[in-house]
């Protein structure tokens, strides 16, 4: 099976502006996570997506928000970019674990690396 | 609110010696617990998982972890570290039946030859 692709893997912003990013889960999948993460803050959880809703949040402002599409690749959408944006964002598919089991070990992507000016 | 902590953030072993990277994280429930490695310049991948059952468990390249429960504690453990265990070790938690995880802040090894 293909892994987790995430695209684009790198990205160069200015403040202000807003991005998109875009996760393809593992085939199967149907659960996706967004994380960020930062040196010295490890990986910070945005929030996880299944069947197109959004079933947990971490603790990001509004500016940050996702969507999940019905072959469930997911998107992240960071609106007016601040500096400290700046970070690697993983992207983590994984089986339902309330579908009966409780294997919900997290597959992740490469990331995408946005550097905000 | 749930967190994981880790204690060593930077480690610095040469080869051959034992290696044990602690993890505490604090939540009373029943917990999934988790060690990923993210190898220079590679992605996330995980190295062993405790689910239920023994709490010695075992994963690749040689690396163990052992669940106490009364301290909330998964250290990992190796015996005997290379040079290409130079990477950076995040513990995690995941809620029963909940898709959220919890990462501690990593820690950094560095294996000189």
């Amino acid at each position: 099976k293909a892994g987790v692709t995430q695209t684009p893997r790198y990205l160069i912003k200015t403040r202000g502006q807003q991005v998109t990013l875009s996760c393809s889960p593992i085939s199967g999948h149907r659960s996706v996570s967004w994380y960020q993460q930062t040196p010295g803050q490890g990986l910070q959880f945005l929030f996880e997506y299944f069947s197109e809703t959004q079933r947990n949040k971490g603790n990001f402002p509004g500016r940050f928000s996702g969507r999940q599409f019905s072959n469930s690749r997911s998107e992240m959408n960071v609106s007016t970019l601040e500096l400290g944006d700046s970070a690697l964002y993983l992207c983590a598919s994984s089986l339902d674990p309330t579908s009966g089991g409780t294997y919900n070990e997290q597959f992740f992507g490469p990331g995408t690396r946005l550097t905000v000016l | 609110a749930q967190s994981v902590s880790q204690h060593n953030h930077h480690v610095i072993l040469s080869e051959a010696a034992s290696l044990e990277l602690g993890c505490n994280y604090s939540y009373g429930g029943t917990v999934n617990l988790f060690w990923y490695v993210q190898y220079p310049g590679q992605h996330l991948q995980l190295l062993l998982k405790y689910f239920s059952g023994d709490p010695l468990v075992k994963g690749i390249k040689g690396f163990e972890a052992e669940f106490i429960k009364s301290k909330f504690s998964f250290n990992l453990r190796k015996p005997s570290v290379q040079w290409s265990d130079t990477a950076e070790y995040f513990c995690a938690v995941n809620l029963y039946n909940f898709n959220k995880f919890y990462f501690g802040s990593g820690t950094k090894l560095n294996v000189k030859p």
